[in-house]
């Protein structure tokens, strides 16, 4: 039951380029969270955002919710070549499916050149 | 230092051996989940875990058993293995309820031949 959706699957960009996210998904939902991923590594938390907040920020990190659209976009602004990794949203359903546990897009790949 | 730890990272076996897979986390959270991450499929619950005895299946459970006699510990056991179980398992961890921050593992590759 996949929940989330990211796009792009994979993004390029070069050094101090932002660089900009999106999750899509089906279900109304209690919050979103995104995580990162290094290559051979396991999740690392980025961001939680509830449903009834619109944005979030995070250092270098904004994270955007609509929930009219069901959509999500993560921004990293002023890449850097450590940010390189795969980048997943996670969905915790208020109904249904997963018994309430987070479900996992697919992740986008985002490769900073420097 | 504190923090959740699997083993072995690599494993190699073969179809219908016994596997199984430890998790250890310091932290004392209620919460433990075991995922699978595979090529095209992202990560999938596999089984979940409220509390000591308390355990649920996930997404995608046929295959596997777990067991939770410690909160500190959660193993995955694979019964009789399969090619289609060849993957990396990652095991997590959460303070709150099952929609909070989770804190993963390095992860366990297994190769089943």
């Amino acid at each position: 039951s996949q929940q989330g959706e990211e796009d792009p699957q994979a993004l390029s960009i070069q050094e101090g380029e932002n660089a900009t996210m999106n999750c899509s998904y089906k279900t109304s939902i209690n919050n979103l969270q995104w995580y990162r991923q290094n290559s051979g590594r396991g999740l690392v938390h980025l961001i939680l955002i509830r449903s009834n907040e619109r944005e979030k920020h995070s250092g270098r990190l904004r994270v955007t919710l609509d929930t009219s659209k069901k959509s999500s976009s993560l921004l990293i602004t002023a890449s850097r070549a450590a940010d390189t990794a795969s980048y997943f949203c996670a969905t915790a359903p208020i109904y249904g499916g997963s018994q309430g546990n987070l479900i996992f897009g697919k992740g986008t790949k985002l490769s900073v050149k420097p | 230092d504190a923090g959740i730890t699997q083993s072995p990272r690599y494993k190699i076996t073969e179809t219908g051996r016994q596997v199984t897979l430890m998790c250890h986390q310091t932290w004392s959270h209620s919460y433990m989940f075991w995922y699978r991450q595979d090529l095209g499929h992202g990560l999938r619950l596999i089984y979940y875990s409220a509390a000591a005895d308390i355990t649920d299946k996930g997404e995608v459970p046929d295959g596997y058993v777990v067991s939770r006699s410690k909160t500190e510990n959660f193993p995955l056991t694979l019964e009789s293995a399969t090619r289609s179980q060849t993957s990396v398992y990652f095991c997590a961890s959460s303070v709150q309820a099952n929609t909070g921050e989770l804190f993963f593992g390095e992860g366990s590759r297994l190769t089943v031949l």
